[in-house]
């Protein structure tokens, strides 16, 4: 299956703002939510946050204060920003493709298949 | 401390049988949401394992199975094969914190 391509700026320092994009392509967007997940060095997946094709998002509580994500379907892009970041936010930061169905049957809690192939953010003074 | 519990590590010889237990609580495994797994190999982004608690998608070895009970779910992985040395992820929703969320990860070695 194609991986979803990002990029975006991986170095940055204390307080200034994350920017990552990402493709998205492959069906129907309305099928799909349009997620980033995060894995800080040697530690496991955390959910930052996600955008459907109406533009409605949800974001992980943690976060909300400090993330967006948008949609721009004329580019077939999706796009993440996390502002004031701290050494706390260096993580590799992975878009994902979130749904609920297989083929014709669909399921109660959405799973995230591709995903891309991650972009290493350090923040750093 | 992640909401889904992992065992950090578990290990096994070619060939063997191991199994990867994920445990929640009443706020998401418990209440009947879906559990659904990764496989991270070194270095890469984590791929789809299994959806849905039993299903694998296409292109995954039927060596890999998936199982619910309760509050838990379970990954078993039979005929170990060295290629299978990887992270495994369980993930599902939370309630409580209406949030998707991962376990810990559990890190197979193939001895």
């Amino acid at each position: 299956q194609v991986q979803q391509q990002q990029w975006g700026a991986g170095l940055l320092k204390p307080s200034e703002t994350l920017s990552l994009t990402c493709d998205v392509y492959e069906g129907s967007f309305s099928d799909y939510y349009w997620t980033w997940i995060r894995q800080p060095p040697g530690k496991g997946l955390e959910w930052i946050g996600e955008v459907n094709h109406s533009g409605s998002t949800k974001y992980n509580t943690s976060l909300k204060s400090r993330v967006t994500i948008l949609l721009d379907m004329s580019k077939n892009q999706v796009s993440l920003k996390l502002t004031s970041v701290t050494a706390a936010d260096t993580a590799v930061y992975y878009c994902a493709r979130g749904t609920y169905c297989s083929g014709t049957r669909c399921y109660g809690i959405k799973w995230f298949d591709p995903w891309g192939q991650g972009t290493l953010v350090t923040v750093s003074s | 401390q992640s909401v889904l519990t992992q065992p950090p590590s578990v290990s096994g010889a070619p060939g063997q049988r191991v199994t990867i237990s994920c445990t929640g609580s009443s706020s998401n495994i418990g209440s009947g949401y879906d559990v659904h797994w990764y496989q991270q190999l070194p270095g890469t982004a984590p791929k789809l394992l299994m959806f849905g608690n039993t299903n694998r998608p296409s292109g995954v070895p039927d060596r890999f199975s998936g199982s619910k009970s309760g509050t838990s779910v379970s990954l078993a992985i039979t005929g170990l094969q060295a290629e299978d040395e990887a992270d495994y992820y369980c993930q599902s929703y939370d309630s409580s914190l209406d949030a998707w969320v991962f376990g810990g990860g559990t890190q197979l070695t193939v001895l």
